[in-house]
C-alpha cells in the first residue's frame, strides 16, 4: 500500500516559473524523502527532511513539512527543461522500508 | 562500480516462463532493496536485505517472487512462471546502513515485459 500522495497528479508550467508539489501522508513518521524520477526508470534522492524539522533546503529546491497536517510541500524555483520528471514523495513506513506516492509530473516548457 | 547496476534494462518475456533480474549494489553497502514500480505508479516495496539474509521479504506478491543475495553483494530477484500482471519495472536500491536515514540509492530499473 502507498501512504503518500501526491497533488497535483500533474503540472504543466514555463521554463523559469516555480512550481509547487503536495504530499499528504497518514501515519506518523520519522522523516519524508523526495525523489525525481526521469523517463520511468531511476530515481534520484533530493531531499530528506526529518520529522523535527519544518523547512529544509537544496539548491533551488525548498521543501517543508507540516507534521500536525502530515503534509510536506516541494517547490522547485526557476524551473528548467531539465527539472522535466516526475516527483515522488517517501515515507519511512518502517526503519528501512520507503512508501512512496503515485507522483507527481511535472513539464517545464521552453 | 559508481552507482547501483541493474541488469538486463529491458527483458521481455513469454508468459509461463522464468526470470532472474540481477542487481550489483553499491560496493559496501549493506542494506539492498527490491521494488516494482507499475506505470504511473510508485514504487512498492518487495524485499529488503540486510547482508545476505533477507530481513523482510513481506512485499513479495507471492511465492513466485523469490530473491537472493548470497555473499552479501549481488542479488537476483527470481520469478517463476511469470504474468501479464508481473509486468512493471523493477527498481533495486542499496544503501550503507539499514535505518530510515541512510539514503537509498537506486539502479536505473529492469523494465520487465511479459507477453
Amino acid at each position: 500500500s502507498q501512504q503518500g500522495e501526491e497533488d497535483p497528479q500533474a503540472l504543466s508550467i514555463q521554463e523559469g516559473e516555480n512550481a509547487t508539489m503536495n504530499c499528504s501522508y497518514k501515519t506518523s513518521i520519522n522523516n519524508l524523502q523526495w525523489y525525481r524520477q526521469n523517463s520511468g526508470r531511476g530515481l534520484v534522492h533530493l531531499i530528506l527532511i526529518r520529522s523535527n524539522e519544518r523547512e529544509k533546503h537544496s539548491g533551488r529546491l525548498r521543501v517543508t513539512l507540516d507534521t500536525s497536517k502530515k503534509s510536506s510541500s516541494l517547490l522547485i524555483t526557476a524551473s528548467r527543461a531539465a527539472d522535466t520528471a516526475s516527483y515522488f514523495c517517501a515515507t519511512d513506513a518502517s526503519d528501512y522500508k520507503l512508501s512512496f506516492g503515485a507522483g507527481t509530473t511535472v513539464t517545464v516548457r521552453a | 562500480g559508481a552507482g547501483v547496476s541493474q541488469t538486463p534494462s529491458n527483458k521481455v518475456t513469454e508468459k509461463g516462463k522464468y526470470v532472474e533480474l540481477r542487481c550489483d549494489p553499491i560496493s559496501g553497502h549493506t542494506a539492498l532493496y527490491w521494488y516494482r514500480q507499475s506505470l504511473g505508479q510508485g514504487p512498492e516495496f518487495l524485499i529488503y536485505f540486510q547482508g545476505t539474509g533477507a530481513a523482510d521479504d513481506s512485499g513479495l506478491p507471492n511465492d513466485r517472487f523469490f530473491a537472493v543475495r548470497p555473499e552479501g553483494s549481488v542479488s537476483t530477484l527470481k520469478i517463476q512462471r511469470t504474468e501479464r500482471g508481473d509486468s512493471a519495472v523493477y527498481l533495486c536500491a542499496s544503501s550503507l546502513t539499514s535505518g530510515s536515514l541512510s539514503e537509498a540509492f537506486f539502479g536505473q530499473g529492469t523494465r520487465l515485459t511479459v507477453v
